[in-house]
Protein backbone atom coordinates (compact mmCIF):
# COMPACT_ATOMS: atom_id res chain seq x y z
CA UNK A 1 0.00 0.00 0.00
CA UNK A 2 1.10 3.79 -0.50
CA UNK A 3 1.76 6.17 2.34
CA UNK A 4 2.40 9.74 1.67
CA UNK A 5 3.98 11.91 3.85
CA UNK A 6 3.70 15.69 4.47
CA UNK A 7 7.38 17.10 5.88
CA UNK A 8 5.62 20.10 7.66
CA UNK A 9 3.00 19.83 10.31
CA UNK A 10 2.89 23.83 10.68
CA UNK A 11 4.21 26.63 8.63
CA UNK A 12 3.93 29.98 9.52
CA UNK A 13 4.70 32.79 7.09
CA UNK A 14 3.59 36.48 6.08
CA UNK A 15 1.70 37.99 3.67
CA UNK A 16 3.83 37.86 -0.12
CA UNK A 17 6.45 35.11 1.27
CA UNK A 18 6.71 32.38 -0.73
CA UNK A 19 5.25 28.88 -0.03
CA UNK A 20 6.81 25.43 -0.59
CA UNK A 21 5.02 22.41 1.07
CA UNK A 22 7.05 18.69 0.72
CA UNK A 23 4.82 15.91 -0.25
CA UNK A 24 6.81 12.41 -0.79
CA UNK A 25 4.87 9.16 -1.43
CA UNK A 26 6.06 5.63 -1.55
CA UNK A 27 4.60 3.71 -4.33
CA UNK A 28 6.74 2.24 -7.24
CA UNK A 29 3.67 1.95 -9.79
CA UNK A 30 1.97 4.66 -11.65
CA UNK A 31 0.58 7.16 -9.31
CA UNK A 32 -1.70 10.14 -9.84
CA UNK A 33 -0.91 12.99 -7.32
CA UNK A 34 -3.45 15.39 -5.69
CA UNK A 35 -2.73 18.31 -3.66
CA UNK A 36 -6.41 19.42 -1.75
CA UNK A 37 -7.22 22.51 0.27
CA UNK A 38 -9.28 22.81 3.43
CA UNK A 39 -10.25 26.67 4.87
CA UNK A 40 -11.29 26.63 7.87
CA UNK A 41 -15.13 25.44 8.56
CA UNK A 42 -14.94 23.95 4.42
CA UNK A 43 -14.84 20.75 2.77
CA UNK A 44 -12.03 19.68 0.95
CA UNK A 45 -11.21 21.08 -2.41
CA UNK A 46 -8.94 20.24 -5.16
CA UNK A 47 -5.82 22.59 -5.74
CA UNK A 48 -4.33 20.63 -8.26
CA UNK A 49 -3.67 16.99 -9.89
CA UNK A 50 -1.22 14.89 -12.02
CA UNK A 51 -2.16 12.23 -14.41
CA UNK A 52 0.60 12.08 -16.99
CA UNK A 53 2.44 14.82 -18.95
CA UNK A 54 4.47 17.60 -18.25
CA UNK A 55 5.27 17.19 -14.44
CA UNK A 56 4.88 21.16 -13.83
CA UNK A 57 1.35 21.42 -12.84
CA UNK A 58 -0.45 24.47 -12.07
CA UNK A 59 -4.04 24.72 -9.92
CA UNK A 60 -5.99 26.99 -9.07
CA UNK A 61 -5.59 30.56 -6.92
CA UNK A 62 -1.64 30.44 -8.17
CA UNK A 63 -0.40 27.30 -6.58
CA UNK A 64 1.74 24.80 -8.72
CA UNK A 65 3.26 21.73 -8.04
CA UNK A 66 5.86 20.11 -9.54
CA UNK A 67 6.30 15.76 -9.97
CA UNK A 68 10.28 14.66 -9.67
CA UNK A 69 9.52 10.91 -10.19
CA UNK A 70 13.08 10.27 -8.98
CA UNK A 71 12.59 11.93 -5.79
CA UNK A 72 8.90 9.87 -5.48
CA UNK A 73 8.13 13.98 -4.47
CA UNK A 74 5.44 16.28 -5.33
CA UNK A 75 6.07 19.82 -4.03
CA UNK A 76 3.79 22.45 -3.62
CA UNK A 77 4.27 26.37 -4.42
CA UNK A 78 2.77 29.69 -4.37
CA UNK A 79 5.31 32.32 -5.30
CA UNK A 80 3.89 34.56 -2.91
CA UNK A 81 0.57 33.66 -0.70
CA UNK A 82 -2.40 35.98 0.87
CA UNK A 83 -3.88 36.38 3.93
CA UNK A 84 -6.28 33.92 2.25
CA UNK A 85 -4.25 31.06 2.03
CA UNK A 86 -4.09 30.02 5.49
CA UNK A 87 -6.15 26.55 5.19
CA UNK A 88 -5.26 23.09 5.68
CA UNK A 89 -2.89 21.51 2.48
CA UNK A 90 -3.46 18.04 2.29
CA UNK A 91 -1.27 15.85 -0.23
CA UNK A 92 -2.85 12.39 -1.83
CA UNK A 93 -1.75 10.06 -3.89
CA UNK A 94 -3.76 7.21 -5.82
CA UNK A 95 -2.39 4.41 -7.45
CA UNK A 96 -5.06 4.15 -10.45
CA UNK A 97 -8.25 2.33 -8.14
CA UNK A 98 -9.40 5.63 -7.08
CA UNK A 99 -8.42 5.07 -3.08
CA UNK A 100 -6.64 7.94 -2.05
CA UNK A 101 -4.11 7.78 0.35
CA UNK A 102 -3.51 11.45 2.01
CA UNK A 103 -0.48 13.22 3.86
CA UNK A 104 -1.06 14.04 7.73
CA UNK A 105 -1.78 17.90 6.62
CA UNK A 106 0.31 20.68 6.47
CA UNK A 107 -1.50 23.59 8.35
CA UNK A 108 -0.41 27.34 6.81
CA UNK A 109 -0.86 30.56 8.81
CA UNK A 110 -0.64 33.59 6.69
CA UNK A 111 0.09 36.53 8.98
CA UNK A 112 -1.20 39.61 7.32
CA UNK B 1 -19.24 22.66 -10.33
CA UNK B 2 -19.92 18.71 -8.72
CA UNK B 3 -21.24 19.38 -5.19
CA UNK B 4 -21.46 16.65 -2.67
CA UNK B 5 -23.52 17.51 0.48
CA UNK B 6 -23.36 15.57 3.71
CA UNK B 7 -25.78 15.32 6.46
CA UNK B 8 -25.70 16.45 9.49
CA UNK B 9 -22.82 18.47 10.00
CA UNK B 10 -22.84 17.91 13.53
CA UNK B 11 -24.55 15.27 16.24
CA UNK B 12 -24.45 14.90 19.59
CA UNK B 13 -25.38 12.05 21.61
CA UNK B 14 -25.39 9.94 24.03
CA UNK B 15 -23.52 6.74 23.89
CA UNK B 16 -25.36 3.49 22.88
CA UNK B 17 -26.84 5.37 20.24
CA UNK B 18 -26.48 4.39 16.64
CA UNK B 19 -26.26 7.93 14.24
CA UNK B 20 -26.64 7.85 10.60
CA UNK B 21 -24.76 10.08 8.39
CA UNK B 22 -26.01 10.69 4.69
CA UNK B 23 -23.96 12.01 1.66
CA UNK B 24 -25.28 12.43 -1.68
CA UNK B 25 -23.61 13.80 -5.08
CA UNK B 26 -26.15 16.69 -6.20
CA UNK B 27 -25.76 17.14 -9.75
CA UNK B 28 -24.27 14.24 -10.64
CA UNK B 29 -24.00 10.27 -10.47
CA UNK B 30 -21.39 8.44 -8.35
CA UNK B 31 -21.47 4.25 -8.56
CA UNK B 32 -18.62 4.78 -5.71
CA UNK B 33 -18.67 6.78 -2.89
CA UNK B 34 -15.66 6.92 -0.30
CA UNK B 35 -16.01 7.16 4.17
CA UNK B 36 -12.90 8.39 5.53
CA UNK B 37 -12.60 9.14 9.51
CA UNK B 38 -9.83 12.55 10.46
CA UNK B 39 -9.10 12.76 13.74
CA UNK B 40 -7.66 16.13 15.43
CA UNK B 41 -4.38 16.81 13.34
CA UNK B 42 -4.03 14.06 11.85
CA UNK B 43 -4.77 12.66 8.00
CA UNK B 44 -8.41 11.12 6.78
CA UNK B 45 -7.52 7.69 6.92
CA UNK B 46 -10.12 5.73 4.62
CA UNK B 47 -12.91 3.59 6.27
CA UNK B 48 -14.54 2.24 3.28
CA UNK B 49 -15.33 2.44 0.09
CA UNK B 50 -19.19 1.92 -0.94
CA UNK B 51 -20.48 0.68 -4.01
CA UNK B 52 -24.03 0.77 -5.14
CA UNK B 53 -25.97 -1.98 -5.45
CA UNK B 54 -23.41 -3.69 -3.93
CA UNK B 55 -21.63 -4.60 -0.67
CA UNK B 56 -19.54 -1.73 0.56
CA UNK B 57 -15.51 -2.45 0.97
CA UNK B 58 -14.02 -2.32 4.35
CA UNK B 59 -10.32 -1.38 5.10
CA UNK B 60 -8.31 -3.46 7.61
CA UNK B 61 -9.32 -2.86 11.20
CA UNK B 62 -12.45 -1.17 10.10
CA UNK B 63 -15.31 -3.13 11.91
CA UNK B 64 -18.18 -3.97 8.99
CA UNK B 65 -20.94 -4.29 11.94
CA UNK B 66 -19.98 -1.26 14.13
CA UNK B 67 -19.77 0.80 10.89
CA UNK B 68 -23.35 0.15 8.33
CA UNK B 69 -22.75 1.57 5.06
CA UNK B 70 -25.70 1.33 2.54
CA UNK B 71 -25.39 2.81 -0.81
CA UNK B 72 -29.08 2.24 -2.73
CA UNK B 73 -28.78 4.91 -4.90
CA UNK B 74 -26.47 6.45 -7.35
CA UNK B 75 -26.18 9.51 -5.42
CA UNK B 76 -26.67 8.46 -1.56
CA UNK B 77 -24.95 6.77 0.01
CA UNK B 78 -25.10 6.35 4.47
CA UNK B 79 -23.44 5.85 7.02
CA UNK B 80 -24.52 3.83 9.87
CA UNK B 81 -22.53 4.32 13.36
CA UNK B 82 -24.11 1.78 15.62
CA UNK B 83 -24.36 1.68 19.06
CA UNK B 84 -21.98 4.21 19.50
CA UNK B 85 -19.57 4.96 22.46
CA UNK B 86 -17.09 7.87 22.96
CA UNK B 87 -14.21 6.38 20.96
CA UNK B 88 -16.09 6.39 18.04
CA UNK B 89 -16.05 10.83 18.62
CA UNK B 90 -14.26 11.80 15.09
CA UNK B 91 -14.98 13.53 12.06
CA UNK B 92 -16.42 11.95 9.03
CA UNK B 93 -16.03 12.53 5.58
CA UNK B 94 -17.87 11.39 2.77
CA UNK B 95 -16.76 11.75 -0.95
CA UNK B 96 -18.05 10.93 -4.32
CA UNK B 97 -16.01 9.62 -7.63
CA UNK B 98 -16.48 11.21 -10.34
CA UNK B 99 -14.21 9.75 -12.48
CA UNK B 100 -11.15 10.43 -11.89
CA UNK B 101 -11.55 13.04 -9.54
CA UNK B 102 -13.42 12.55 -6.30
CA UNK B 103 -16.09 15.19 -4.47
CA UNK B 104 -15.85 16.06 -0.71
CA UNK B 105 -18.58 16.56 1.61
CA UNK B 106 -18.34 18.86 4.22
CA UNK B 107 -18.11 16.29 7.13
CA UNK B 108 -19.77 15.60 9.83
CA UNK B 109 -18.51 16.11 13.33
CA UNK B 110 -19.47 13.13 15.64
CA UNK B 111 -19.55 13.34 19.66
CA UNK B 112 -20.59 10.53 21.58
CA UNK B 113 -20.97 11.63 25.21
Amino acid sequence: AQSVSQHNHHVILSEAASLELGCNYSYGGTVNLFWYVQYPGQHLQLLLKYFSGDPLVKGIKGFEAEFIKSKFSFNLRKPSVQWSDTAEYFCAVNAGDYKLSFGAGTTVTVRA
Amino acid sequence: GAVVSQHPSRVICKSGTSVKIECRSLDFQATTMFWYRQFPKQSLMLMATSNEGSKATYEQGVEKDKFLINHASLTLSTLTVTSAHPEDSSFYICSAEDSPLQHFGDGTRLSIL
